[in-house]
C-alpha cells in the first residue's frame, strides 16, 4: 500500500492567491515526521516543512503552512499570496523511525502553475 | 545553494558502458543517500550510508554499486545498465542524529541508457 498518496496531478492557481496541496499518508506508528519538498524544472530537491507528529501546532515557514489533521491522517500543503516561481512539482514525504530512521517515502508529487 | 552537489549533470551511456556519479556535500552531515526519479513513480530509495556504513540497500540490482569512501563523498558506479534504468538521479544528505532529519538534495544526474 502506497504509504503517502497525492491525488492531484496538477493544479492551477492565480498569482497572488492562496493555494492547498493534498496529502494523505498511512503509518501505524505514533511517532513519524512529515516533509513537503519543491522541485523546479532544474531538478534540485528544495526541503519546504516540516511537521512531526507531536507538534500539536501546524507547522509554518513564511508563506507555506501544514494544514496537519492527524486523525485523518493527513499533511496538506497551503502556500499563501501564490508567485510565478512557485511553479514547480512539489513532494509530501514521511520518515517512519520504526522502518528506517534515515528512510523518507515520497509521493507522486503534484505539479504546481501559478498562471500570471 | 544547498550545499549538496552532483556531477555530471547529464549522462548519455550506452548498455555496456561504465560511468560513474559523483555527489560532495559541504553540510557536514554523516549520513548520504541515492534515489532513482523515474517518470510519474515516486522517488525510490536506492541506498542509505551512515558514517561511512551501508545501511540500507533496497533490492537494488547489481550493475549500481555505490561507494562512500568518507562522509562527504558519495559515488554510484553504474555497468551494463537498460535501457528502463535512464532516470533523475538524485543525492541527498542529513543528520545522522537529531529530529527532524530534513534531506538536503543535489540538482540530479540525468541518466540516458541508450
Amino acid at each position: 500500500a502506497q504509504k503517502i498518496t497525492q491525488t492531484q496531478p496538477g493544479m492551477f492557481v492565480q498569482e497572488k492567491e492562496a493555494v492547498t496541496l493534498d496529502c494523505t499518508y498511512d503509518t501505524s506508528d505514533q511517532s513519524y515526521g512529515l516533509f513537503w519538498y519543491k522541485q523546479p524544472s532544474s531538478g534540485e530537491m528544495i526541503f519546504l516543512i516540516y511537521q512531526g507528529s507531536y507538534d500539536e501546532q501546524n507547522a509554518t515557514e513564511g508563506r507555506y503552512s501544514l494544514n496537519f489533521q492527524k486523525a485523518r491522517k493527513s499533511a496538506n500543503l497551503v502556500i499563501s499570496a501564490s508567485q510565478l516561481g512557485d511553479s514547480a512539482m512539489y513532494f509530501c514525504a514521511m520518515r517512519e523511525p520504526q522502518t528506517g530512521a534515515n528512510n523518507l517515502f515520497f509521493g507522486t508529487g503534484t505539479r504546481l502553475t501559478v498562471i500570471p | 545553494e544547498t550545499g549538496v552537489t552532483q556531477t555530471p549533470r547529464h549522462l548519455v551511456m550506452g548498455m555496456t558502458n561504465k560511468k560513474s556519479l559523483k555527489c560532495e556535500q559541504h553540510l557536514g552531515h554523516n549520513a548520504m543517500y541515492w534515489y532513482k526519479q523515474s517518470a510519474k513513480k515516486p522517488l525510490e530509495l536506492m541506498f542509505v550510508y551512515n558514517f561511512k556504513e551501508q545501511t540500507e540497500n533496497n533490492s537494488v540490482p547489481s550493475r549500481f554499486s555505490p561507494e562512500c569512501p568518507n562522509s562527504s563523498h558519495l559515488f554510484l558506479h553504474l555497468h551494463t545498465l537498460q535501457p528502463e534504468d535512464s532516470a533523475l538521479y538524485l543525492c541527498a544528505s542529513s543528520q545522522e542524529r537529531g529530529s527532524p532529519y530534513e534531506q538536503y538534495f543535489g540538482p540530479g544526474t540525468r541518466l540516458t541508457v541508450t
